[in-house]
């Protein structure tokens, strides 16, 4: 089956510096990455996604790419700010269409400092 | 609120006892999913249900576990004979047949056997 692993399990930036998180993933059939952000006691929360027919994709601030032939992807967030600061999780779907079942990573919790 | 609610939203038992959750995805998804997650760690996929057949079971589902959504709306997962082990925060999802994969989690259901 699919194995994420995501990388560092803690990150801690001054806020409005960049924060950069990566993740790779083993089976080179998955096809869908999003990014889930989970504050404190919360709900995981979709904040961005990708799809394996692209490379980059970019919302605000925040931004993902992928690297298929290396397996890798990676969340971009600039400017940070406190608000930001929550463990975040990279996860990866795999075809067939019937499942869509979601392999997470471990997750980063990510600290900005004010 | 129309997202996905889980009922209740926290849970003390004993060890031995049976417990039971709900989940109430968003009304027009068909796909609903049930993932469990341990302190410190990524959401992992225990089920998938599309309307009312279950399509799918992880390994981490042993045969104490139970899910069920028998008219293709809500569903319930039981666990019976409850270990320690079974802490954990327990997360439903529900998404769209077809187009977007996006899976929206509700609030969970904080487990803890005693």
């Amino acid at each position: 089956g699919e194995n994420v692993e995501q990388h560092p399990s803690t990150l801690s930036v001054q806020e409005g510096d960049s924060a950069v998180i990566k993740c790779t993933y083993s089976d080179s059939a998955s096809n869908y990455f999003p990014w889930y952000k989970q504050e404190l006691g919360k709900r995981p929360q979709l904040i961005i996604d990708i799809r394996s027919n692209v490379g980059e994709k970019k919302d605000q601030r925040i931004a993902v790419t992928l690297n298929k032939t290396a397996k890798h992807f990676s969340l971009h967030i600039t400017e940070t700010q406190p608000e930001d600061s929550a463990v975040y999780f990279c996860a990866a779907s795999t075809p067939p269409d019937s499942a869509r079942q979601l392999t997470f990573g471990s997750g980063t919790q990510l600290t900005v400092l004010p | 609120d129309t997202g996905v609610s889980q009922n209740p939203r926290h849970k003390i038992t004993k060890r031995g006892q049976n417990v039971t959750f709900r989940c109430d995805p968003i009304s027009e998804h068909n796909r609903l999913y049930w993932y469990r997650q341990t302190l410190g760690q990524g959401p992992e996929f225990l089920t998938y249900f599309q309307n009312e057949a279950q399509l799918e079971k992880s390994r981490l589902l042993s045969d104490r576990f139970s899910a069920e959504r028998p008219k293709g709306s809500f569903s319930t997962l039981e666990i019976q004979r409850t270990e320690q082990g079974d802490s954990a925060m327990y997360l439903c999802a529900s998404s769209l047949p077809s187009g977007s994969q996006e899976q929206y989690f509700g609030p969970g259901t904080r487990l803890t056997v005693t």
